[in-house]
């Protein structure tokens, strides 16, 4: 266990609808990062929250959106979906913006139907 | 872009032999992570290198980091079923404030 919790596990939802996907860190941890891991495309990094300020962005498209909350727990929102962002998304956390270390969640499998 | 190139993307072999899955790019990365990712769990930190040339045992898995930073390799000896999964190697460019750039794995099946 390694002390990220994600919810929901799973979600099926349908084309141009929008879901949250919430994230708590491990205890102690100020950094949240976002990924998505598709099997063409492998693990990609989407955006990074450090004490409640966005930090750094990857590959995030624009009809999705983060934030993290005074409590450090983290929310993605993805809008407007579409077939392909099928994926599992996870969450990850650390206890420095500089230490890249991260302790993965076990993920949220979103499937758009 | 920072590409992670790892090989080879399959590997199936019989319980007690020895591998080596490799991890390369033409970019140099301030340090590198290894993953190991079951099905359906999210990847678990294995090992971090940082100096180049740098090598790291963890029981039965060596890591080593090129002299150059832009490559790393796992070496795991008599393997056992339960290393089976998928090996993850990850790189960071500096700083921490770009994420990770994960390759895309090594499906690692290990037979009895």
């Amino acid at each position: 266990d390694s002390g990220v919790t994600q919810t929901p596990k799973h979600l099926i939802t349908a084309t141009g609808q929008r879901v949250t996907l919430r994230c708590s860190p491990r205890s102690g941890d100020l950094s949240v990062y976002w990924y998505q891991q598709s099997l063409d495309q492998g693990l990609q990094f989407l955006i990074q929250y450090y004490n409640g300020e966005e930090r750094a962005k990857g590959n995030i498209l624009e009809r999705f959106s983060a934030q993290q909350f005074p409590d450090l727990h983290s929310e993605l929102n993805l809008s407007s979906l579409e077939l392909g962002d099928s994926a599992l998304y996870f969450c990850a956390s650390g206890d420095s913006p500089s230490n890249t270390e991260a302790f993965f969640g076990q993920g949220t499998r979103l499937t758009v139907v | 872009t920072q590409l992670l190139e790892q090989s080879p993307q399959f590997l199936s072999i019989q319980e007690g032999e020895n591998l080596t899955v490799y991890c390369n790019s033409s970019s140099v990365f301030s340090s590198l992570q290894w993953y190991r990712q079951e099905p359906g769990e999210g990847p678990v930190l294995l090992v971090t290198v940082v100096t180049g040339g740098e090598v790291k045992k963890l029981k039965r898995l060596t890591f080593q980091f090129g002299d150059a930073r832009k490559d790393s390799s796992l070496h795991i000896t008599a393997a056992q079923p339960g290393d089976t999964g998928l090996y993850l190697c990850a790189g960071n460019s500096g700083g921490g404030a770009d994420g990770l750039t994960f390759g895309k794995g090594t499906h690692l099946i290990i037979q009895p």
